[in-house]
């Protein structure tokens, strides 16, 4: 079986500010990994995800996250945010071919960005 | 290319009732997954329905169930409802073993 912990319920920042939003996943299989948002009363949207090669995956709107296998971490990161970047952010995880495809999702992570 | 998409977009019901909720996939996706979103809950897995077949199902009681239609729509049943069931319901689509799920906007249930 697989799970995602997402390390923090809330992350407040300022507008400008770099962020990092933790995500660590537990599987016993090889995976991917995603990132989405979801902005207040919509779906989710892809922000970006790690299927093999480079470990450093870059997505939309300026977010970037870095696969950790020895961490079993994949933390997403923005060196700069803006204030449209306030969402909520879930982590998932996906077994390669083979497994059960299912996504299982994280907790989620509130960016709260202020002025 | 349409994107999936979930009717009603809100649903108010009476405790003890049932509700019934709807999904189309993206054209060509033969994969369907149904989420309970919760406050405070993330995103559980409720039912992946995939070439018309229930392949899993989440740790829900029996009266949530569903199925999938020909044309790889869905319907997510939930009976005998409860105050607790009250949460946005997430249905996405994939190409079976593809690397991504996408999401429509969700079927906001209230239970009162």
């Amino acid at each position: 079986a697989q799970s995602v912990t997402q390390l923090d319920s809330q992350v407040p920042v300022f507008e400008e500010a770099p962020v990092e939003l933790r995500c660590n996943y537990s599987s016993s299989v090889s995976v991917y990994l995603f990132w989405y948002v979801q902005y207040p009363n919509q779906g989710l949207q892809l922000l970006l995800k790690y299927l093999s090669g480079s470990t450093l995956v870059k997505g939309i709107n300026g977010f970037e996250a870095e696969f950790n296998k020895s961490q079993t971490s994949f933390h997403l990161r923005k060196p700069s945010v803006h204030i449209s970047d306030t969402a909520e952010y879930f982590c998932a995880v996906s077994d390669q071919p083979g497994g059960s495809y299912i996504p299982t999702f994280g907790r989620g992570t509130s960016l709260i960005v202020h002025p | 290319e349409a994107g999936v998409t979930q009717s009603p977009t809100h649903l108010i019901k009476t405790r003890g009732q049932q509700a019934t909720l709807r999904c189309s996939p993206i054209s060509g996706h033969t994969s369907v997954y149904w989420y309970q979103q919760a406050l405070g809950l993330g995103l559980q897995f409720l039912l992946w329905y995939d070439e018309g077949e229930e392949r899993n199902r989440g740790n829900f009681p029996p009266r949530f169930s569903g199925r999938q239609f020909p044309n790889y729509s869905s319907e997510l049943n939930v009976n005998a409802l409860e105050l607790e069931d009250s949460a946005l319901y997430l249905c996405a689509s994939s190409l079976r073993g593809n690397t991504e799920a996408f999401f429509g906007q969700g079927t906001r249930l209230t239970v009162v």
